[in-house]
């Protein structure tokens, strides 16, 4: 079936350090990729998306690129901030497999001290 | 309202007890889909609901879990007989239509559910 791998964490780094990561994708059918994040007592909230191969996503800094080759999206920031600590989850979408529900990675916790 | 609500937002009940967690999804938004987050996972599709059709209810662990979304706006999710494992945050996200058009789906903050 669908799913979606992203690397464990806790991830903690320095301020304006460079962050990926990294996460890979199973899907039978033709998916599009999104990267949503958490921050503390909040809802998820959706940062970036590609719907086909070779899209880049990208907001706040952040870009991930969809990469069909290697069915994998990693996410990179140049220059994390501590405002950017929050639990990141990648997410698949596949058309018709599900009636067009997300499949979600376990997420991974990004800790940025000053 | 701008976004997704959902209410409790916190909920403790002891086991064998029915709850009713309630989402109101942003104003227009045909599709809700309900997900079930236990700690430290992602979460986990339940249920899928255009208007008032119930379209998919395969991710429902077990049939103590219903919901419903009678008049194709406000939803509430049921469990009824409440066990340990159901701890978990209950998600309720909505998208503007189904399918390809629509699947941005944006999220409320959940209710976060401690059966003792």
């Amino acid at each position: 079936g669908d799913s979606v791998t992203q690397m464990e964490g806790p991830v903690t780094l320095s301020e304006e350090a460079f962050l990926t990561i990294n996460c890979t994708y199973t899907a039978t059918g033709y998916p599009s990729l999104f990267w949503y994040v958490q921050y503390p007592g909040e809802g998820l909230q959706l940062l970036l998306k590609a719907t086909k191969a070779d899209d880049k996503g990208s907001n706040k800094g952040f870009e991930a690129t969809y990469r069909k080759e290697t069915t994998s999206f990693h996410l990179e920031k140049g220059s994390v901030q501590v405002s950017d600590s929050a639990v990141y989850f990648c997410a698949l979408f596949v058309y018709g497999g599900s009636q067009g529900n997300l499949i979600f990675g376990k997420g991974t916790k990004l800790s940025v001290k000053p | 309202g701008a976004g997704v609500s959902q209410s409790p937002r916190y909920k403790v009940a002891k086991r064998g007890q029915d709850v009713a967690l309630r989402c109101d999804p942003i104003s227009g938004h045909v599709s809700l889909f309900w997900y079930q987050q236990a700690l430290g996972q992602g979460p986990e599709f339940l249920t899928y609901f255009q208007n008032e059709a119930q379209l998919d209810k395969s991710g429902l662990p077990s049939d103590r879990f219903f919901a419903e979304r009678p008049e194709g706006s406000v939803s509430t999710l049921k469990i009824q007989r409440t066990q340990q494992e159901d701890s978990a945050v209950y998600l309720c996200a909505s998208s503007l239509a189904g399918g390809l058009a629509g699947y941005e789906q944006y999220f409320g903050p959940g209710t976060r559910l401690t059966v003792t």
